[in-house]
């Protein structure tokens, strides 16, 4: 069965550049995660989904960073306009059952903002 | 905001070694998780415990709710070399958001 897919794997672009991520969730999850992993921070909730609709996004560090979920099947992370101290590793969950953590994670993003 | 406190931050053992760590808080969760991260690759799931006191395994992994629900311990039995990884806890709070702790680092020698 497929897992989590993320696009793209490794991202490298300058400062100032739009960045969007991608994920497609386990066919049939109806909770959605957005996580940031650095080294100094550790792996920090962004924002999540339930059912297509944005529940917290308290995490989110600022108006640069938005997410949507048009659909049950697709999500994305924009970043815009990206900054150095964006670098990290983003990776999508997901899960079901309304099991409201992450069951499943994707392999990640790594973001380097030059 | 609430924090978890993961120890050891490393571990280098034997192989055929058992394995301890250990995530503290100063507040109360509902429900811990015990993660595995490999290199490249997004964490998995290892163990969800869901009641105070609960004891749950997965194989060789053993995990357990801290009677206070402000803690909870990971047991590996029997290392292997594919041991090797990053084992982060996790706590669910009454506000619904997953706090991670820091992670242990686990190096095995053959």
């Amino acid at each position: 069965d497929a897992g989590v897919i993320q696009s793209p794997r490794h991202e490298v672009t300058e400062m100032g550049q739009e960045v969007t991520l991608r994920c497609k969730p386990i066919s049939g999850h109806d909770y959605l995660f957005w996580y940031r992993q650095t080294m100094m921070r550790g792996l920090e909730l962004l924002i999540y989904f339930n059912n297509n609709v944005p529940i917290d996004d308290s995490g989110m560090p600022e108006d640069r960073f938005s997410a949507k979920m048009p659909n049950a099947s697709f999500s994305t992370l924009k970043i815009q306009p990206s900054e150095p101290r964006d670098s990290a590793v983003y990776f999508c969950a997901s899960s079901f059952g309304g099991v409201p953590w992450p069951q499943h994670f994707g392999d990640g993003t790594r973001l380097s903002i030059l | 905001g609430q924090q978890l406190n993961q120890s050891p931050q490393s571990m280098f053992i034997q192989e055929g070694e058992d394995v301890s760590m250990n995530c503290t808080s100063s507040s109360i969760f509902n429900t811990w998780l015990w993660y595995k991260q490999e290199p490249g690759e997004g964490p998995v799931l290892l163990i969800a415990l869901y009641k105070a006191g609960e004891l749950t395994s997965n194989g060789r992994l053993t995990a357990q709710f801290g009677i206070t629900r402000k803690d909870s311990f990971l047991n590996i039995s029997a290392s292997i070399p594919s041991d090797v990884g990053i084992y982060f806890c996790a706590g669910l709070g009454g506000a619904q958001k997953l706090v991670f702790g820091q992670g242990t680092r686990l190096t095995i020698n053959p």
